[in-house]
């Protein structure tokens, strides 16, 4: 039980595009999923925190109008990097966290490489 | 201010002994701790749960320990294994967010 999907796990594209990625609870209901990014050899960098059904909460420094976060289900959340550039490219991955623990266990997808070109 | 340290170097270890990993914060006071798994170009797996009030908890060959007045955890892998080969993360709570530790590589040698 608790499997995260990610698709597509990776993407190249060119400068000044789009690019959605989607983070789906595969046998659980996730009211809460997580938005990370992670460059090599660095830690995880939380970007922003989605509850379904309400506005996502970025951190200090995430553009909200560059990476847009939509939970529409309690089973889906897309991040949607707009205008990409170069030094968007990264590893997104997303989780959720599990459901009926008090505790902040996350499940994690098994991530996006973003290339921009 | 607030942070967490793994060690940053890689750590080498022959097969079947025991690995241990350490993982230092300053400045909070977590529930919890929790200790992650990652494969390279994969998403983190989680391993283990330990809270405030636990010195101890254990799975299989999995260790950890917790020591509130230190601010440290502690990670063993017994009879370590080349496929226990991996980054192991730390995160610990705040303000109900995961706060979390760069990594350290482990490999197993056989």
């Amino acid at each position: 039980g608790a499997v995260v999907s990610q698709h597509p796990s990776r993407v190249i594209c060119k400068s000044g595009t789009s690019v959605k990625i989607e983070c789906r609870s595969l046998d659980f209901q996730a009211t809460t999923m997580f938005w990370y990014r992670q460059f090599p050899k660095q830690s995880l960098m939380l970007m922003a925190t989605s509850n379904e059904g309400s506005k996502a909460t970025y951190e200090q420094g995430v553009e909200k109008d560059k990476f847009l976060i939509n939970h529409a289900s309690l089973t889906l959340s897309t991040l949607t990097v707009t205008s990409a550039h170069p030094e968007d490219s990264s590893f997104y991955i997303c989780s959720a966290r599990a459901p009926r623990t008090f505790y902040n266990e996350q499940f994690f997808g098994p991530g996006t490489r973003l290339t921009v070109l | 201010s607030q942070k967490i340290e793994q060690n940053s170097e890689a750590l080498n270890i022959q097969e079947g002994k025991t690995a241990t990993l350490t993982c230092n914060y300053t400045n909070y006071s977590p529930a919890y701790l929790q200790w992650y798994r990652q494969d390279p170009g994969r998403g983190p797996v989680f391993l283990l749960l330990i809270r405030e009030n636990e010195k101890e908890k254990r799975k299989e060959r999995l260790k950890v320990t917790f020591d509130t007045t230190l601010k440290q955890s502690l990670f063993h892998i017994t009879a370590s294994q080349p496929a226990d080969s991996a980054t192991y993360l730390c995160a610990l709570d705040s303000n109900y967010q995961l706060i979390w530790g760069a990594g350290t590589k482990l490999i197993i040698k056989p």
